[in-house]
């Protein structure tokens, strides 16, 4: 167990590009969760896939935001367009199983700065 | 409506010391699972302890403890002997379970923040 691995730790971009951040959730875990976490604030949530399936979506996720889990193992998260207000640490996390008492193990995260 | 309110954005407990970080939730779901994570600066979080609303004890999982109070809805967290290593920011976070989906995802509140004092 390797634990829940995220890259890069740190971005730092322009107003305006694209970012695309990477996660390799624990291997024998078929869900896989994305949060954003500013500061002073607890992780909000912004979409899970159970597998490859992308089942829930928040309305945090605006159209500038993408995430995909092909073949079920690591995620992406894409941001287009990047605004200020997208800087934020984005946390991984993965789980196993459909039950409610199955805890959420989180990565270091990846710190976006848009400048 | 915040599902999860810690009311305390920061505590001072001395070394050795126990604190009480506080929880309450608010759910019609008769199914739910509580969570407490652990945030050190490095950014990492760190899943310390869980508590079912079935089960009829009280969680333990060494110096962590979860006084978990049903019919208040509160489910708060107790370290005892704390040490140096403790500082860090506390998150208490639920999950309901019984919509079609098979459960919602973790909801957080804002967390607390412990600093020990030697």
């Amino acid at each position: 167990d390797t634990g829940v691995s995220q890259d890069p730790r740190h971005k730092i971009t322009k107003r305006g590009q694209n970012v695309t951040f990477r996660c390799d959730p624990i291997s024998e875990h078929n869900r896989l969760y994305w949060y954003r976490q500013t500061l002073g604030q607890g992780p909000e949530f912004l979409t899970y896939f159970q597998n490859e399936a992308q089942l829930e979506k928040s309305r945090l996720l605006s159209d500038r935001f993408s995430a995909e889990r092909p073949k079920g193992s690591f995620s992406t998260l894409e941001i287009q367009r990047t605004e200020q207000g997208d800087s934020a640490m984005y946390l991984c996390a993965s789980s196993w199983g459909q039950s409610y008492n199955s805890p959420l193990h989180f990565g270091n995260g990846t710190r976006l700065t848009v400048t | 409506a915040q599902k999860i309110t810690q009311t305390q954005p920061g505590m001072f407990v001395q070394e050795k010391e126990a604190v009480t970080l506080d929880c309450t939730y608010d759910t019609s779901d008769p199914s739910y699972g509580l969570f407490w994570y652990k945030q050190p600066s490095s950014g990492e979080m760190i899943f310390l302890i869980y508590q079912g609303s079935y089960d009829q004890q009280n969680a333990t999982e060494g110096r962590y403890s979860l006084n978990f109070q049903k019919a208040r809805k509160s489910a708060n967290l107790v370290i005892s002997a704390s040490q140096l290593g403790d500082s860090a920011m506390y998150f208490c976070a639920m999950r309901e379970g019984s919509t079609g989906s098979g459960n919602t995802p973790l909801v957080f509140g804002k967390g607390t923040r412990l600093s020990v004092i030697a």
